[in-house]
């Protein structure tokens, strides 16, 4: 069954609106989550690393005023974009690690900014 | 930078053929490198790990290998099922517990 589960999978929003996705471990508690983004024919980029109970760390170029993420729970991270513009439209994907080498991801979430 | 290549893009192959793709990765601080298959609306699953030079993983039909020293790997399919179309990932890792850097993907398309 599922390890981590993200939801909403497809939303649709208006320019200038923002819109949450929510990344949830199921089977064990995540100190660390990692968001990434992949745009048409590009391969997965990551975006943030979330971090439970503190803020999250993001990679070069990514706004950390337009990308929320919020780590309250050990098993719930979730990512706002922020007055969403047309080409914020991409795939958004979560993951988590346990132990060393094991990853496991959410779903994705396809966001459409009209 | 830290890059990962994948190839070929894509590639179209009848059932029963047996196929390969390749990762390019960096060969410095090399810590561990994922292969993972990942279907249309689907997580992505994960295939192996691997983390020792000369590494050789399989699942069923499905095996892959791994050359640290010269940054690159393979995944091969024997007797390829439509039920292996899908875009196989590779994700490369310089540091324990740290995010993956991912390849483009190579999509496999399988016709029976």
């Amino acid at each position: 069954g599922a390890v981590v589960s993200q939801h909403p999978s497809r939303v649709i929003c208006k320019s200038g609106t923002s819109v949450k996705i929510e990344c949830r471990s199921l089977d064990f508690q995540a100190t660390t989550m990692f968001w990434y983004r992949q745009f048409p024919k590009k391969s997965l980029m990551l975006m943030a690393t979330s971090n439970e109970g503190s803020k999250a760390t993001y990679e070069q170029g990514v706004e950390k005023d337009k990308f929320l993420i919020n780590h309250a729970s050990l098993t719930l991270s979730t990512l706002t974009v922020t007055s969403a513009h047309p080409e914020d439209s991409s795939f958004y994907i979560c993951s988590i690690g346990q132990g060393r080498n094991t990853i496991y991801f959410g779903e994705g979430s396809w966001l459409t900014v009209v | 930078i830290l890059n990962v290549e994948q190839s070929p893009q894509s590639l179209h192959v009848q059932e029963g053929d047996s196929t390969n793709f390749t990762c390019s990765f960096p060969s410095s601080n090399f810590y561990a490198l994922h292969w993972y298959r990942w279907e249309t609306a689907k997580s992505p699953e994960a295939l192996f790990v691997m983390t020792l030079n000369g590494d050789e993983k399989k699942k069923g039909r499905i095996s892959a290998t791994l050359n640290t020293k010269e940054g690159y790997s393979y995944l091969y399919i024997k007797g390829s099922q439509p039920e292996d179309s899908a875009t196989y990932l590779c994700a490369f890792t310089n540091q324990a517990g740290t995010a993956l850097i991912f390849g483009k993907g190579t999509t496999l398309s399988v016709s029976s």
